[in-house]
Parts: structure tokens; sequence; C-alpha cells
């Protein structure tokens, strides 16, 4: 069974400076996607960013990127130049394409940001 | 603005008593998915449908039903309401293509009192 593993319930960061949050998971396939999720205190479900397993090349977006090691399951989200916006919960998903578009979600890091 | 529209945006009532939770996707959308969510916890995942079949299902209890009409909108119902119910509920929807994400509603609040 597909199972997300998010090992650090809370992390904080200085302002400005940078953070990585981790995420592991279990499968046996080798096609399936990742994603990251933001949920702020508003507890907006939000996108941080996407990544294709098939896809070597680590997925960027703007100031977020990911670490994605596809033999070792993980796939951590690094946080540059760290805002006060960016506090909140974060949710590492996986989906595989072909268990009914199913998404499996970690149980989520609470990110706090110290001005 | 994730497209996906949740109704109502809060609830509260009373122990024992059954609510309707509304969600309409996002235009083109054919896979709907219900999410619980309890104060400071993760997602759990309640159950899905895909053009009006029941796809998937998580962790729903037997109180708890959903349905998908014809117009892809999605029903949520929830009886016999017990005070741990309480909680954020979300709905989400996503295209079957290949990849795509999960684009969540802004959830509805029930509070069971």
């Amino acid at each position: 069974a597909q199972t997300v593993t998010q090992s650090q319930p809370e992390m904080s960061v200085q302002e400005a400076e940078t953070v990585t949050l981790s995420c592991t998971y279990d499968t046996s396939e080798s096609d399936y996607y990742l994603f990251w999720y933001k949920q702020p205190p508003s507890r907006q479900m939000i996108l941080v960013i996407r990544q294709e397993a098939y896809k070597q090349q680590n997925a960027t977006e703007n100031r977020f990127s990911v670490n994605f090691q596809k033999a070792a399951k993980s796939f951590s989200l690094k946080i540059s130049d760290s805002q006060l916006g960016d506090a909140a919960m974060y949710f590492c998903a996986y989906r595989y394409p072909n268990t009914g578009n199913q998404f499996y979600f970690g149980t989520g890091t609470s990110l706090t940001v110290i001005p | 603005d994730s497209g996906v529209t949740q109704t109502p945006k809060h609830l509260i009532t009373a122990t024992g008593q059954r609510v309707t939770l509304r969600c309409s996707p996002r235009s083109g959308d054919l896979s709907v998915y219900w999410y619980q969510q309890s104060l400071d916890q993760g997602l759990q995942f309640l159950i899905q449908y895909y053009n009006g079949e029941e796809r998937a299902k998580g962790n729903i209890l037997e109180r708890f039903s959903a349905q998908q009409f014809p117009d892809l909108h999605s029903e949520l119902n929830l009886s016999s309401l017990e005070l741990g119910d309480s909680a954020l509920y979300f709905c989400a929807s996503s295209v079957t293509g290949r990849g795509q994400e999960l684009f969540f509603g802004e959830g509805s609040r029930l509070t069971v009192l």
C-alpha cells in the first residue's frame, strides 16, 4: 500500500533563511506524481509544487524547490528566503494514476517563520 | 480561487442532527473527493466519485454517505452527528489526466454542539 510519511511535525525557520521539509513515501510503482500543498491559517489548501517521477530534474517554483530522490523514495521541499507568509502547514502527497487516481497525504509539517 | 465551490462555509448544529454539505467541482472535472480534517490533524480521505460512480472509499463512517449527481456536483450527508464529527470538510476535484493535482474548495466547517 502506498504511504506518505512526514517525520517532522513542526519546523521553524528565521525569516530570509532556508528550510527543508522532509517527505518519504512507500510505493512499488515507477510512474507516479508527488505534490506539496500548503495550508495557511485560512485553511485553504494551495498547491506549492509538483514532481513527475519519470522526470529526473527537480521541480522548481520561484523560492520553492524539491529534492526528489526516486531510489530513496524521498521528496523534500526546500523553501529559500523564507517569508512570514510561508508560515503554514505543509502536506506532501502522492498520486498513482492507475489506482482510481487516489491521492495519499502525509500528516503534515507545521512551519513557523520567525521574524 | 480554485474553482471548487463548497457550501455552507460554516455550520453549527447539535448532536444527533443531520447535515448535508454540497460541492460543485471545477468545470470539466469528473472526479470529486471528500476529506475530513479535524483540529490540527491531517487530511482523512472519506470517499471519491468519478462521473457519478463511487470510485474509492476511505475511512468513512456508516453514518456518513455521499453521492455525485449527473451535473457532477456532490453532496456529503452526515447523520446522527456526534461531537467528534466537528471538523473541516474539504471537497476537491481533479481531471483524470495524468499528474493533475487536486483542486480544493475552501471547506465547510462543521461544529457539533
